[in-house]
């Protein structure tokens, strides 16, 4: 069965350095989603990928988080530098992209530490 | 401001009987509302969905409830088994001319006794 990938799983980093995640979304599916999920809360969207072009960032902390998705494949989150309000779950999503369908599949996520 | 609430953080039921999990909402422009379920260390998989036009929808064990005049959903999982002891996330669909974005509740955490 095809499965969202994200690597890696687990990143423990210090304040104001720089970490970068990457997902592999399932083959074919256009839209592509980047979500953060602080502890005892839902995921929130971040970032939102149609084929290589943004389609909402309205939520990304742009001065220090940064996605591409350069050749509408995979994807790569950064953080640079990181803070300790960072530690979260990064979940990356994917969904075929046609309008009536609603559901994403999501990947196993990175827990992120920040120290 | 939480556009989609789950205000039970947590539900204990025992196995066999029927758990219920609540969710409401704020924006009338949600025209889908999904349920995933998130086991730890795992990303959340789609459990079922329904249409904002309807009132019901259901398979297997899992039913899902609409009332759209109180804004308000609920999953209905009968009979509960051990292995459905997850987190469940409530989930709010805005159409295609918002990117289809998802804005999802807290959660609220499943233990089936047994």
């Amino acid at each position: 069965e095809a499965e969202v990938a994200q690597s890696p799983r687990y990143k423990i980093t210090e304040k104001s350095q720089a970490v970068a995640f990457w997902c592999d979304p399932i083959s074919g599916h256009a839209t592509l989603y980047w979500y953060r999920q602080i502890l005892g809360q839902g995921p929130e969207l971040l970032v939102q990928f149609q084929d290589e072009s943004v389609v909402d960032d309205s939520q990304l902390p742009k001065d220090r988080f940064s996605a591409e998705r350069l050749k509408g494949v995979d994807s790569t989150l950064k953080i640079q530098p990181a803070e300790l309000g960072d530690s979260a779950m990064y979940l990356c999503a994917s969904s075929p992209g046609v309008a009536v369908y609603n559901e994403q599949f999501f990947g196993p996520g990175t827990r992120l530490t920040v120290l | 401001d939480q556009q989609v609430k789950q205000n039970s953080p947590s539900l204990s039921v025992q196995e066999g009987r029927i758990s219920i999990l609540n969710c409401d909402y704020t924006n009338s422009m949600f025209d889908y509302f999904l349920w995933y379920k998130k086991y730890p260390a795992e990303g959340p998989t789609f459990l079922i969905s329904i249409s904002s036009i309807k009132d019901k929808n259901e398979d297997g064990r899992f039913t899902v409830f609409l009332n759209k005049s109180a804004k308000h959903l609920s999953l209905h999982i009968v009979p509960s088994q051990p292995g459905d002891s997850a987190v469940y996330f409530c989930a709010a669909k805005l159409g295609r001319e918002y990117g289809n974005k998802l804005v999802f509740g807290a959660g609220t955490i499943l233990r089936v006794k047994s």
